[in-house]
């Protein structure tokens, strides 16, 4: 069964720092994985989808990797800002006919400024 | 703009009551979920779509009620037998296994 998992459960950096969001998953066999952003008391916003055939994507100050084999996607935010307080959270999509992504619980961002 | 928009925002439910979340696409996605959030507990999927007509049982089904007679709408009823529907619900859509998931702004659901 494909778990999810997001280290660390919450993350305090200073303002301007470029950080790395872990997110592992146990079986290889996936679609794509996406990264999303949620804000409090809001909807999801996808930032980035990655391809199972693609080791990484990239939009503006965001780079999310992905390292199939290992089971492994990093999620990197250079030059962060207070606007980018929020919970990420990792998604992938498995293979085969069970077509329901599976989420991990999310990295709670706080960017002091 | 095309997008899924879920309605009520906010919605309150007396013990014993029936309420039904909307949830509308214009993206032209043949695949519609739901989801509810807890604080702690992550998403956890209630009920999908992949085609009209048809819906499967997600994790969590018990006490919810789905229906997809259009492509562009997937309503979810929490019945009575919901015992604890506080909760953020969360419906989102997507067009094929090669492409992501579109999310909603979700509706948050209160029993008083």
């Amino acid at each position: 069964k494909q778990e999810v998992t997001q280290i660390p459960a919450a993350l305090s950096v200073p303002e301007g720092e470029n950080l790395v969001l872990n997110c592992s998953f146990t079986d290889s066999a996936i679609y794509n994985l996406q990264w999303f952003r949620q804000d409090p008391g809001k909807g999801l916003t996808s930032l980035l989808l990655i391809q199972s055939s693609q080791r990484e994507q990239t939009s503006g100050r965001l780079n999310a990797s992905l390292d199939k084999s290992s089971g492994r996607s990093t999620l990197y935010i250079a030059a962060s800002q207070p606007g980018d307080s929020a919970t990420y959270l990792c998604a992938v999509r498995p293979g085969g006919r069970d077509d329901k992504i599976i989420f991990g619980k999310g990295t709670r961002l706080h960017i002091l400024p | 703009d095309g997008g899924i928009t879920q309605s009520p925002k906010y919605l309150f439910r007396k013990e014993g009551q029936n309420v039904t979340l909307s949830c509308e696409q214009n993206l032209n996605h043949d695949a519609m979920y739901w989801y509810r959030q807890d604080p702690g507990q992550g998403l956890r999927l209630i009920y999908y779509s992949q085609i009209v007509n048809d819906f499967q049982k997600g994790d969590i089904a018990e006490g919810y009620s789905v229906s997809r007679e259009k492509k562009e709408s997937f309503p979810l009823t929490v019945t009575s037998a919901q015992k604890n529907p506080t909760a953020f619900y969360l419906c989102a859509s997507s067009i094929g296994t090669s492409y992501g998931y579109t999310f909603g702004s979700g509706t948050r659901l209160t029993v008083v």
